[in-house]
Order: C-alpha cells, then structure tokens, then sequence
C-alpha cells in the first residue's frame, strides 16, 4: 500500500546550522507533497509544500526539493534558531483526477536546536 | 488561511461511554474531512475520508462500528467514538480539504479512565 518512510527520527543541531530531513514515498502516482511542523500538543502547521511540477520551491529559511524518479523529497532548513525545535512531518498525496486530499505521513523527525 | 475548529479540546469519560467530536471549517466549504489519531511520540494515522453527503471511508484496521463519523454539511463532521476504551485514548485530529492544502483542526484529546 501506500508508504511514506522518514529519516532521521531526531536531529540535533547547533543554532545557525542547517538541517536536513529526508521522505521517500512509494506510490508513483504522488504529485503533492508537503511539510508541516507540529509543537507540542498543537495541529501540525504547513511550512512548505511542492508539486510534482516543480523540482525546489524556497521560502525564505526553508527549501523543499523533490525527485520524482527516485521517489524522495526533502526538507532544508538554514540558519537554524532554536524556534525552528519541534517534529517535523513529510506527507504525500495524489493529485489531478484521482485527487482524494488523503495525506499519507511520514514518521516524523524530531528537531531540536541547540543555542 | 483557513481556519479549522474542533470541539472539545479535551475530554475525560469513563470506559463505555460515548464520546463526540465536531470538526467545523469556520471560513470555507469543505466537501471532504478526514479524521486522524496521533498516539504520542507517533505519526498521525488517517483513520477515515468523510464526505458530506455519503458514508465515510475507513482506513484499513479502523472499525467502522466504532469510530461513527457524519458529515452532515460542507462546514461540519463528528466522529462519536462508541464504547471508548482505555485504548482509544489519543490525540485525535481532523482537516477538512476544500482547496490544497488541507487544514488541521486544533485536535482533541481524548482520555478514557
């Protein structure tokens, strides 16, 4: 069925270093992809997203780059503050005509940035 | 952005009660709802896809007798877990999809003593 795997689980950073959390996803079929940050006991918050359209899309600290060949997406994160602590989660979904919404997750990655 | 609300926030019942959530697009029309359970230190798990109008669908491994989800209007859906148990406590989440990208309700947390 459908999958999206993870990795790393924690990452652990110096403030103003960059970090990076990587998803593949299996079905092929996958053309929206986005990131959300989830605080303690709160919703998850979209940070980012992209479309199989587009290779990299960059919002100010934040850059997410897809390879739809090889099936993976990753979030890059720079200058990290300590602000930025928090799970971070990588989903995928289907678009265009067989567009249902249903977000499939990754596992979720636990930043935490060290000041 | 949009805005999505759920009600309660927090709940603590007995093991066999009833117990329901509404999840509510404040701004938009939501044609399709979806209903997550996050365990803690865990991913959220979709549990099922409502659609107004029609029955809701279920994600493999959900019990469909249990977790009764209506979605009555293009504004609301409740998901009333039946007979709760101690293991169905959890944080449970809804969003509704109207245009992408999907918006997450503010979640429920559901304690069952």
């Amino acid at each position: 069925g459908e999958n999206v795997e993870q990795h790393p689980s924690t990452l652990s950073v110096q403030e103003g270093d960059s970090a990076v959390i990587k998803c593949t996803y299996s079905d092929s079929a996958s053309n929206y992809f986005p990131w959300y940050k989830q605080e303690l006991g709160k919703r998850p918050q979209l940070i980012i997203d992209i479309r199989s359209n587009v290779g990299e899309k960059k919002d100010q600290r934040i850059a997410v780059t897809l390879n739809k060949t090889a099936k993976h997406f990753s979030l890059h994160i720079t200058e990290t503050q300590p602000e930025d602590s928090a799970v971070y989660f990588c989903a995928a979904s289907k678009g265009g005509s067989s567009n249902t919404g249903k977000l499939i997750f990754g596992q979720g990655t636990t930043l935490q940035v060290k000041p | 952005g949009a805005v999505v609300s759920q009600h309660p926030s927090r709940v603590i019942c007995k093991s066999g009660t009833s117990v329901k959530i509404e999840c509510r697009s404040l701004d938009f029309q939501a044609t399709t709802m979806f209903w997550y359970r996050q365990f803690p230190k865990q991913s959220l798990m979709l549990m099922a896809t409502s659609n107004e109008g029609s029955k809701a669908t279920y994600e493999q491994g959900v019990e469909k007798d249990k977790f009764l989800i209506n979605h009555a209007s293009l504004t609301l859906s409740t998901l009333t877990v039946t007979s709760a148990h101690p293991e169905d406590s959890s944080f449970y989440i809804c969003s509704a999809f109207g245009p992408v990208p999907q918006y997450f309700g503010p979640g429920t947390r559901l304690l069952v003593l």
